[in-house]
């Protein structure tokens, strides 16, 4: 079946310039993370959703970074005003009820280079 | 795709052989922890979990060791294949604190033929 897809997956901007980063979760699935990962990196949690309810967001690194998921399946991750240091793959999950301890699926990122 | 782990540490193994890839945890109050396999240019695959009720489970090809009191996990990986070649990560969860996910800093596996 169809896993978590992410797109696009590479980007490119000028610093300064507006990103927007898309997340298409397993289907059912009602947890989202996502997931900074720089180079060389483990993954670094950002932010989570129940459904459409941001729960957790303690990860996201200033107020450049917003994240939604209206309709509690899509998901976009949106950063304003880039800088160089938001350079890193940019990683999407679901699970499919929620809770620490339930398998998160990941999707192949989204490369994010800021010039 | 982009490279993963360019300074990560790297275990060399020939083909065949058994691997072991270890991970030491930062929080004692973790109580599920999880391998990750992640290729280049693709986002982490799950291999196996481990419940801190548990020391030992079991996979196919893999085997999870958790020690607690050292709070050191390991990932063994038997026969290693080619296709085995792939950077590692380690990650750790509260139950009692949200569903975020902590990871390790990686290894890189490569299998010589």
């Amino acid at each position: 079946g169809a896993g978590v897809s992410q797109s696009p997956r590479y980007k490119v901007a000028k610093r300064g310039q507006d990103v927007a980063l898309r997340c298409d979760p397993i289907s059912g699935h009602v947890s989202l993370f996502w997931y900074q990962q720089a180079l060389g990196q483990g993954p670094e949690f950002l932010t989570y959703f129940q459904n459409e309810a941001q729960l957790d967001k303690s990860g996201l690194p200033s107020d450049r970074f917003f994240a939604e998921r209206p309709e509690g399946s899509v998901s976009t991750l949106k950063i304003q005003r880039t800088q160089q240091e938001d350079s890193a793959v940019y990683l999407c999950a679901s699970s499919l009820v929620g809770g620490a301890k339930d398998t998160q699926y990941f999707g192949p990122g989204t490369r994010l280079t800021v010039l | 795709g982009e490279s993963v782990g360019l300074h990560l540490p790297t275990l060399s193994v020939q083909e065949g052989d058994n691997s072991i890839i270890n991970c030491a945890y930062s929080n004692s109050a973790s109580d599920y922890f999880i391998w990750y396999k992640q290729e280049s240019g693709k986002g982490p695959q799950f291999i196996i979990d481990i419940r801190s009720n548990m020391d030992k489970r079991q996979g196919q090809r893999v085997t999870v060791l958790l020690n607690k009191t050292v709070k050191h996990l390991s990932l063994q990986i038997a026969a290693t294949q080619p296709g085995d070649s792939a950077v590692y990560f380690c990650a750790e969860a509260k139950s009692n604190a949200g569903n975020m996910l902590t990871f390790g800093g990686g290894t890189r596996l490569m299998v010589k033929p």
